[in-house]
């Protein structure tokens, strides 16, 4: 799988929208990413994924730039409830496992 | 409710003492696997299941067992724990998709502690 990097930390205002970078210069053709979220000690959850468009659902938007070599987690309207340690992970299509790594712990502020 | 279920969530026990954590999920998903989480390392994989009685290893194996002998359930065994197996672990399944959707179900977690 390729390698992601995101920052350690980021803090946001309840409210606005929080943006949530990841590097993936590496990242292969067949390979997704995929972004998840650990709130404290709880087991991780799903929030979204892509390949190569921008994709939306309930809870979030990923915007994919157009080499494919970063990527955005947007969280539209943040609430004290979406601090969190967030992943971002490239996953090859036929890989059995997600490889976390150290993520961005996002602090919601009120 | 669809859930990933772990038994038990926090166990204090002594080296060499054989002990089992078990998972169970209830919604007929294929994928199940194990993970732990240390400080630093984040969550590393121990073995994962496709489906009954297949199984593989995933990054860290050593000195663990796991089993699938029915599509709910997928223990993880330790026969002789050690102190580097303190560790918080997870249990997670995944239905078999399709589009490259691969979202993990996560149980609550079972704070292993050997001393």
């Amino acid at each position: 799988d390729a390698k992601t990097t995101q920052p350690t930390s980021m803090d946001c205002a309840e409210g606005r929208a929080a943006n949530l970078p990841c590097n993936h210069s590496t990242i292969s053709g067949n390979e997704y990413v995929y972004w998840y979220r650990q709130i404290h000690s709880q087991g991780p959850q799903y929030i979204i994924h892509g390949l190569k468009n921008n994709e939306t659902n309930e809870m979030a938007s990923l915007i994919i730039t157009e080499d494919r070599k970063s990527s955005t987690l947007i969280l539209p309207h943040a609430t004290l409830r979406d601090t969190a340690v967030y992943y971002c992970i490239a996953r090859g299509f036929n890989d059995y496992k997600l490889s976390f790594g150290a993520g961005t712990t996002v602090t919601v502020r009120a | 409710e669809a859930q990933v279920t772990q038994n038990p969530r926090y166990l204090i026990t002594v080296t060499g003492k054989k002990l089992t954590v078990t998972c169970s999920q209830n919604m007929n998903h294929e994928y199940m696997s194990w993970y732990r989480q240390d400080p630093g390392l984040g969550l590393r994989q121990i073995y994962y299941s496709m489906n009954v009685e297949v199984t593989d290893k995933g990054d860290v194996p050593e000195g663990y067992k796991v089993s699938r002998k029915e599509k709910r359930n997928f223990p993880l065994i330790l026969e002789s724990p050690s102190p580097n197996q303190t560790s918080l672990y997870f249990c997670a399944s995944t239905p078999a998709g399709t589009s490259g959707r691969f979202e993990q179900y996560f149980g609550p977690g079972t704070r292993l502690t050997v001393t």
